[in-house]
């Protein structure tokens, strides 16, 4: 496609269920990120996968969080136990090349967690 | 990464230049400064990124001082659709990026 999708564009769902956030980057970059925006916030990094190397996990909240990424394409942020503060939006991104130049965000999910 | 400072909002008249300023005082000399911008519930745009040479685009212009301690992003002709928050970030190349998002500058262009 010709840029970062994100699905779903919003997810409601129950304290103590889990989620999972799908990112399509775009074809052919080796670089993919996970932000997470609360409301009125900044982003913050969660994790960082670049090509087949072991991804960046150093943003994830909790061992509630993980990703998954297939190679270089498809990327699952998956949230176990859901909880009211792990409502926000979840903003994927990629670039070619890790370190190099800009990313290219995706319109995020908006999570939101009763 | 080094820690950014910017003002929490700035207003603009249509038509004319949007400066926002940026401070950075602990940046390295390895780090480069960055510029994104969010439009109401969008994803961030990235604009324009500098080591130590002022840079130029179709969106932007970007000055970074002698010293590197601080830059200012300039829209030569603000348009409403300018209207947005605005991010200065300070980072590393080939250390994977993990920007550092602030709470940004908001912008608001005005008719």
């Amino acid at each position: 496609g010709a840029g970062v999708s994100q699905s779903p564009s919003n997810k409601v769902t129950e304290k103590g269920k889990d989620v999972e956030l799908r990112c399509d980057p775009i074809s052919g970059h080796t670089a993919l990120y996970w932000y997470r925006q609360r409301l009125g916030q900044g982003l913050e990094f969660l994790i960082y996968f670049q090509g087949n190397s072991a991804p960046d996990k150093s943003g994830l909240p909790s061992d509630r969080f993980s990703a998954e990424r297939t190679g270089e394409s498809v990327s699952t942020l998956t949230i176990q136990r859901t909880q009211q503060e792990d409502s926000a939006v979840y903003l994927c991104a990629s670039s070619l090349l890790a370190g190099v130049g800009e990313q290219f965000f995706g319109p995020g999910t908006r999570l939101t967690v009763l | 990464d080094a820690k950014t400072t910017q003002p929490p909002s700035m207003d603009c008249a249509e038509g004319r230049a949007a400066n926002l300023p940026c401070n950075h005082s602990t940046i390295s000399g390895n780090e480069y400064v960055y510029w994104y911008r969010q439009i109401h519930s969008q994803g961030p745009q990235y604009i324009i990124h500098g080591l130590k040479n002022n840079e130029t685009n179709e969106m932007a212009s970007l000055i970074i001082t002698e010293d590197r301690k601080s830059s200012t992003l300039i829209l030569p002709h603000a348009t409403l659709r300018d209207t947005a928050v605005y991010y200065c970030i300070v980072s590393r190349e080939n250390y994977g990026q993990n920007f550092v998002f602030g709470p940004g500058t908001r912008l608001s262009v005005l008719p």
